[in-house]
């Protein structure tokens, strides 16, 4: 049973447009939502995190917009580039976890065609 | 630092043998984790670890084992290979669970094929 829901499973995107990922999550148990990217060959990396009690959060061409009420939550990268292409995973963490291990949802490979 | 450093990078088992994927963190994080990773299926958590000498299962234990006899150190032993097992692995590495730290960091895998 996946706990967290991630589409598309690939995209793509030309130079300059606007990619969009979306999750969404059953458990209201999570209390934070990072999104990971990975490279080829690479171990997946922290891009941007936001936590439930903000709409919005923006870091330079990366944005994630969350809706709490609706338990969704999306990546947008403007202006996407080739060396955006890689593969994007959201993530939840439950507060009632011990540790601070993470639900990954099942990853989006983004392709940014130049 | 290194961060976090996973070896073998690649392997290929028979089924039925057994393997260690070995795991070092230089940061002195407390907390440790083993994902398997498979086409469209995210990451897995296997087993976590929150400090020397305590371990716990996650998401999808069966077939492996874990220890943790040192901060540094989190090796994944897989005791009768099965095709099952055929993933991408990687251990992860993060602080305590504050509110400022709250970043994982990985390694950058183990591709374990057992045919």
């Amino acid at each position: 049973q996946q706990q967290v829901k991630q589409s598309p499973q690939s995209l793509i995107v030309q130079k300059g447009g606007i990619s969009i990922i979306n999750c969404a999550y059953e458990n209201t148990a999570f209390d934070y939502f990072p999104w990971y990217q990975q490279f080829p060959g690479k171990g997946p990396a922290l891009l941007i995190a936001i936590r439930p009690d903000v709409s919005e959060k923006k870091e330079g061409r990366f944005t994630i917009s969350f809706n709490k009420s609706a338990k969704q939550f999306s990546l947008h990268i403007m202006d996407s580039q080739p060396g955006d292409s890689a593969t994007y995973f959201c993530a939840a963490r439950n507060n009632n976890n011990a540790g601070n291990m993470l639900t990954f949802g099942g990853g989006t490979r983004l392709m940014v065609k130049p | 630092n290194a961060g976090v450093t996973q070896t073998p990078k690649f392997r290929i088992l028979k089924i039925g043998q057994s393997m260690t994927l070995q795991c070092t963190q230089d940061m002195n994080h407390n907390y440790m984790y083993w994902y398997r990773q498979d086409p469209g299926m995210g990451l897995k958590l296997i087993y976590y670890s929150v400090g020397a000498g305590i371990t716990d299962k996650g998401e999808v234990p069966n077939g492996y084992n874990v220890s943790r006899s040192t901060t540094e150190d989190f090796p994944l032993r897989l005791e009768l290979a099965a095709p099952s097992q055929t993933s991408v692995y990687f251990c992860a590495s993060s602080y305590t669970r504050t509110a400022t730290n709250e970043k994982l960091f990985f390694g950058s895998g183990t591709q374990l094929s057992v045919l």
